[in-house]
């Protein structure tokens, strides 16, 4: 079945470090892929996504190839802030036979030290 | 900017008593979905809607009910709760167009049976 796989956290990095979150994904057809970011206390925001092979999708500072050779979506950001502190969800999203299907991955803490 | 509401934040009631999860938006969209994650767990597709008087069961069977009378209001009720009913509840919206699979998530309702 559909599943999406994302690196384990918590990840802890250091102001201005680089930052990469893994995300693998098993799919029949075309899925739209999606990073997600849940700050504390907050809903899922939508951080960006991408529609097809080889799109980019790029958000405040923050970026992800849809790579459908290796099924993969990371999430890179070139010098993290101590704000992109937050739980961060890869997901997929295609339509199936029974409608629109999401999966999300587990989620990926970040946390930024001064 | 998006306008999706959930209501209470956190819920905190006794086995067996009946709740409903308040969600509505004023987006206008004719879709309308609940989630339910546990910490650390995936989010799963538990009712979706697609307009008023249309509802259907998600990818995680759940024993929870859903009713669609109004566009913009899509509640969730439990008719008995249970302590296996404690988790996280997101509730999300959308207006899908050609290549937009956007969905606005609500803040969630935090769910806990005693």
């Amino acid at each position: 079945g559909d599943s999406v796989t994302q690196m384990e956290g918590p990840v802890t990095l250091s102001e201005e470090a680089f930052l990469t979150i893994n995300c693998t994904y098993t799919a029949t057809g075309y899925p739209s892929l999606f990073w997600y970011v849940q700050y504390p206390g907050e809903g899922l925001q939508l951080l960006l996504k991408a529609t097809k092979a080889d799109d980019k999708g790029s958000n405040k500072g923050f970026e992800a190839t849809y790579r459908k050779e290796t099924t993969s979506f990371h999430l890179e950001k070139g010098s993290v802030q101590v704000s992109d502190s937050a739980v961060y969800f890869c997901a997929l999203r295609h339509r199936n036979t029974g409608g629109f299907k999401t999966i999300f991955g587990a989620g990926t803490r970040l946390f930024v030290k001064a | 900017e998006a306008d999706i509401y959930q209501t209470p934040r956190y819920l905190v009631i006794g086995t067996g008593k009946k709740i409903t999860l308040e969600c509505s938006q004023t987006m206008g969209h004719d879709k309308m979905y609940w989630y339910q994650q546990d910490p650390g767990m995936e989010l799963h597709l538990i009712h979706y809607s697609y307009g008023v008087n249309s509802t259907e069961k998600g990818d995680l069977s759940s024993e929870s009910t859903v009713s669609r009378i109004r566009t913009e209001h899509f509640p969730l009720t439990l008719e008995s709760a249970r302590p296996s009913h404690t988790s996280q509840y997101l509730c999300a919206s959308s207006e899908p167009q050609r290549g937009n699979n956007e969905q606005f998530f609500g803040p969630g309702t935090r769910l806990t049976v005693l």
